[in-house]
Formats: structure tokens, C-alpha cells, sequence
């Protein structure tokens, strides 16, 4: 178990609707990182959050949006949802600067979206 | 624009053969390199950080080494158990942030 939770472990949904995906970090840690996995693709990131604060977009679609609350939990809004956005979506989170292993993800078992 | 490359893309072996999986990066500013193990519909696992040329790791029958160019995993007379999906990642500094990015990953399949 890495500490990191995302619920919900699966969801199913139509087009054009919107969802929400859940992360908890491990205890401590401040960063939380959000990735899309496809079968075909490896892991893409989308977006980096420290400490409440976005800090890095990779891929990330404008349909897409994050955040980070003061409770370091992190959400991530899939709107206006289309089938090609049916993915496996993982969050990550890693300890603070200055700490021992700050540069390691540790990832949860992630989010299965169907959008049919 | 940072990029990894993993190859095999797929790996079967037969219990007790050993291997290796490469890893080739391009990359501006190595800040580390990563390996984790992905079990199918679970997330990925760390496995090994590298953070300079002619460093390496071990843990039980696998061996982490890195050059200038490429790391590779060696793995040491792998049982089935050690079937998974194993990605290396990238760090660099870049844009005024660190940045991750990973290769597709080594599908291994261990044959008892």
C-alpha cells in the first residue's frame, strides 16, 4: 500500500458529462501529480500541485481542471467527457523538499473511467 | 523536448533466464532516473532512483545501472512472480519546474 487513496476505483459515464476524481497524498507529502494512462500510451501527466499551488501543466486538455485544497487532498474535473478520454487515471504524491526520497512518486491504484 | 524509450516493448523469458531492459533518454539537465513496476490495472511501484553515470542498485534479482545515455535493468534469474510492466521515468529541470517523464514501459512475462 502506498498511502495514496483515489476513489472512486471506477467509474462509468456517457459523453458529454462531467466527473470528479478524488486523491489523498501520503501523510506529509505536499506535491500530488495527476496522470492519464491509455492502453496504447504510457503515462502522460496533466498536472503538478504543491502545497495548494499548481505547479507544473504537462498535457493537460481545457476541458480538464485541478486542485489542490488546504487539506492536500487534490481533485480532477473531467467535463464535457468524450469516449477518447476513457482511461486509467493516477494520482501521485511525493515528500516535501528536503526531505529523504523528495524526487520519488508514489502513486495510488488509480481511477478506471468508462465514458460510453 | 524530453523523450524515453523502452525496449523490448515485450519480454517473455523462461523461468531462470536472465535479461536486461533498456532504457535510452534524451534529456537536458538528468536530475534522476526512475524505474517502477506496474501490475496490470494497479499503479506503479517504485523501484529504483539513479542520479548519476556509473551508479547502480539492487534489490533482490534486479540491478539498476546508468550511463550518460541509458539505463538498463538487469534482471537476475527472474521467477514468474516478477511478470509486470517495468517503466522508467525521467527528471529534469525545465521551464523553471521539475518535470517527469516516462517511457511505455517493458511488458515482462515470466514462463514457469
Amino acid at each position: 500500500d502506498s498511502g495514496v487513496t483515489q476513489t472512486p476505483k471506477h467509474l462509468i459515464t456517457a459523453t458529454g458529462q462531467r466527473v470528479t476524481l478524488r486523491c489523498s497524498p501520503r501523510s506529509g507529502d505536499l506535491s500530488v501529480y495527476w496522470y492519464q494512462q491509455s492502453l496504447d500510451q504510457g503515462l502522460q501527466f496533466l498536472i503538478q500541485y504543491y502545497n495548494g499551488e499548481e505547479r507544473a501543466k504537462g498535457n493537460i486538455l481545457e476541458r480538464f481542471s485541478a486542485q489542490q485544497f488546504p487539506d492536500l487532498h487534490s481533485e480532477l474535473n473531467l467535463s464535457s467527457l468524450e469516449l477518447g478520454d476513457s482511461a486509467l487515471y493516477f494520482c501521485a504524491s511525493s515528500p516535501a523538499p528536503g526531505t529523504t526520497n523528495k524526487n520519488i512518486q508514489y502513486f495510488g491504484a488509480g481511477t478506471r473511467l468508462s465514458v460510453l | 523536448e524530453d523523450q524515453v524509450t523502452q525496449s523490448p516493448e515485450a519480454l517473455r523469458l523462461q523461468e531462470g533466464e536472465s535479461s536486461s531492459l533498456n532504457c535510452s533518454y534524451t534529456v537536458s539537465g538528468l536530475r534522476g532516473l526512475f524505474w517502477y513496476r506496474q501490475d496490470p490495472g494497479k499503479g506503479p511501484e517504485f523501484l529504483f532512483t539513479l542520479y548519476s553515470a556509473g551508479e547502480e542498485k539492487e534489490k533482490e534479482r534486479l540491478k539498476a545501472t546508468l550511463t550518460k545515455k541509458e539505463s538498463f535493468l538487469h534482471i537476475t534469474a527472474p521467477k514468474p512472480e516478477d511478470s509486470a510492466t517495468y517503466l522508467c521515468a525521467v527528471q529534469a529541470y525545465s521551464g523553471g519546474y521539475q518535470k517527469v517523464t516516462f517511457g511505455i514501459g517493458t511488458k515482462l512475462q515470466v514462463i514457469p
